[in-house]
Order: structure tokens, then sequence, then C-alpha cells
């Protein structure tokens, strides 16, 4: 039962150009939200959270938004670079301090 | 500040063995989950483990067990090796305290079962 999704396994932008990756969630208790970024044979690295009491964090050139009422996450980057092709996971925290993963989406960022 | 260690990094093993991962969190982090990562599944959550206590656990079954050490360094054990265990084996550690939510991420044991 997977409680977070990522319903995109690919996604190609170029670069210059804004990336939005998409994530949706099934439980309304989870309270935290993040997104990673992940090169291969390195592990997933932190990239941007939200809290559910906001529906906006912005860092640079990401930005995150919640719309808790469609139960859905977004990731925005402006604008997109060949250094930001990877693997994106998106995660939701429970009140027990428990983390679900989606399956991810890969991002290529064409020159 | 070293980051999170994960050893060995590839093991090839085979069905019906046992095998044992090790993780070195980063230094004062007292959190360390791991996460099974496999093409399609996205990272699959184990267990948790906190100053030597299982705080969390995933569905997984009970031939997957972990512990954790004084010093937080976690083990991981998969018995009675299956085909579907292969897979990318990672481990995070946090400081888990109030308002502290990101994990760190060692950079994973590739485990294939033949």
């Amino acid at each position: 039962d997977q409680q977070v999704k990522q319903n995109s396994p690919s996604l190609s932008v170029q670069e210059g150009r804004i990336s939005i990756l998409n994530c949706d969630y099934t439980n309304s208790m989870f309270d935290y939200f993040l997104w990673y970024k992940k090169y291969p044979a390195e592990g997933p690295t932190f990239l941007i959270s939200i809290s559910s009491i906001k529906d906006k964090n912005e860092d640079g050139r990401f930005t995150v938004f919640l719309n808790k009422s469609a139960k859905h996450l977004s990731l925005h980057i402006v604008p997109s670079q060949p250094g930001d092709s990877a693997v994106y996971f998106c995660a939701a925290e429970d009140t027990g301090n428990q983390f679900y993963f989606g399956t991810g989406t890969s991002l290529t960022v064409i020159p | 500040k070293a980051g999170v260690t994960q050893t060995p990094r590839y093991l090839i093993k085979t069905r019906g063995q046992q095998v044992t991962l090790s993780c070195s969190p980063i230094s004062g982090h007292r959190s360390v989950s791991w996460y099974q990562q496999t093409p399609g599944q996205g990272l699959q959550f184990l267990f948790e483990y906190f100053s030597e206590t299982q705080r969390n656990k995933g569905n997984f079954p009970g031939r997957f067990s972990g512990r954790q050490f004084s010093n937080s360094r976690s083990e991981m054990n998969v018995s009675t090796l299956e085909l579907g265990d292969s897979a990318l084996y990672l481990c995070a550690s946090s400081l888990a305290g109030s308002g502290y939510h990101e994990q760190f991420f060692g950079p994973g044991t590739r485990l294939t079962v033949l």
C-alpha cells in the first residue's frame, strides 16, 4: 500500500525552463514533507521541505508547494540546469516520525 | 564532519545464506533508519533505531532484523536470503529531535542474491 505516490517515472526539460515534479499522498495525518535528490551510486540528499501548516516554501531555485485539500505536493525548479538531472524522491513524515517515500521521478535536463 | 558510512558497498550472496550490513551514522545522530530500494518500488522503510531501541518498523518479514549499539552504529541482518532480497539497502541517520526532520543517507549497500 503506497501512501506516497509519484506517478511520473521520468521527466525531460530543456535547460532554463521550469521543472515541475509531482507527488500525491493518501494519509491526512502526515505532518511534514520533504524532497530528496539522488545521483547514481550515491544516497539521497535532502533538498527542501515543508511543514503541513504551510503551503509554500522556497529555497533559491527550488520551491515546494503543498495542497492539503488535494493531498498533493509539487517541487518547482526554476531555471532548470543540467546538474539538476537526478532522481527526485518525495517523502512524508507521520506523527510517529516514520517516513514514507515515493517511487521517484527521474529528471533529465537537456542542455 | 564525516557523513554516513555503510559497509560493505557491494555484496553477492546465494539463496538461503544470511547477510549482515553495517551503518555508521553521523557523529551525534542517535537515530538510524534502514530502507530497501528496488526498481519501481522506491524506498521501502525497514526499521528505525533510536538509542539502541527499535522505534518504528515497516512491513517486512521477520527475516529482516536490526540492532543499534551504544555508539549509535547499526547493523541490519537478513537471514535465509531470497532472490527478491536483491536491492540497494540504504541507511539514514538523523538528530531525531523536535524540529529535526532531515535524514542523511549513506551511499548504500548493493546486495545481489543469486
